[in-house]
């Protein structure tokens, strides 16, 4: 798939160390929010989520940080590995009737072996 | 399960062309979602279905973009007539419910370009 390309913030991390990923959320009313990871000539796949009545959410090797008072959202991921080298978006879900989906505009990650 | 199957992988075309892309959720999944993806704008919802009946289209860019989903199996988006501002990624996905923990699977993408 083609993501988000040339224009997109840009993580570079070594082998082994921890990435965090950040995303800056826009609606206060979002009820939760979600993390994908989108490989080239991939769609996105789902990571991880967490409720807006949360604060953290661990998942395999990935935590979910949530803070509502500054509208920010954080995936942490450790020990970060080759595989984990794509393009990673934030999505707020808003319940309007039905629900909403806005996403994020990504951040790129190289992981360096 | 194969997953969510979207067909063709790659669609080249002329500007006025109709272009329609193919959409086949996984089974038992009862929402369908198309989005479209830029580098100017990234991801975005175009129109979603609910037990197959679209619920969302406030998405949609304009008259020229319809989307149909005839069963529970299979949805197109046609685009007529295409313009090259139409190019770009269009993604498939699906899920069982809409709610927390609802996961949306995606398809691979339709790669559209128009000339």
């Amino acid at each position: 798939g083609e993501s988000v390309g040339l224009h997109l913030p840009t993580l570079s991390v070594q082998e082994g160390d921890n990435s965090i990923i950040n995303c800056a959320y826009s609606n206060s009313a979002s009820d939760y929010f979600i993390w994908y990871k989108q490989e080239s000539g991939k769609g996105p796949q789902f990571i991880i989520d967490i409720r807006s009545n949360m604060d953290k959410r661990q998942g395999q090797r990935v935590t979910v940080l949530l803070n509502k008072t500054v509208k920010h959202l954080s995936l942490q991921i450790a020990a970060t590995q080759p595989g984990d080298s794509a393009v990673y978006f934030c999505a707020e879900i808003l319940r309007t009737g039905g629900f909403k989906t806005i996403f994020g505009a990504g951040t790129r990650l190289f992981v360096k072996a | 399960d194969a997953g969510v199957i979207q067909s063709p992988r790659h669609e080249v075309t002329e500007m006025g062309q109709e272009v329609t892309l193919r959409c086949k959720p996984i089974s038992g999944h009862d929402y369908l979602f198309w989005y479209r993806q830029t580098m100017m704008r990234g991801l975005e919802l175009l129109i979603y279905f609910n037990n197959n009946v679209p619920i969302d289209d406030s998405g949609m860019p304009e008259d020229r973009f319809s989307a149909k989903m005839p069963n529970a199996s299979f949805s197109t988006l046609k685009i007529q007539p295409s313009e090259p501002r139409d190019s770009a990624v269009y993604f498939c996905a699906s899920s069982r419910g809409q709610g927390f923990a609802d996961t949306q699977y995606f398809g691979p993408g339709t790669r559209l370009t128009v000339l």
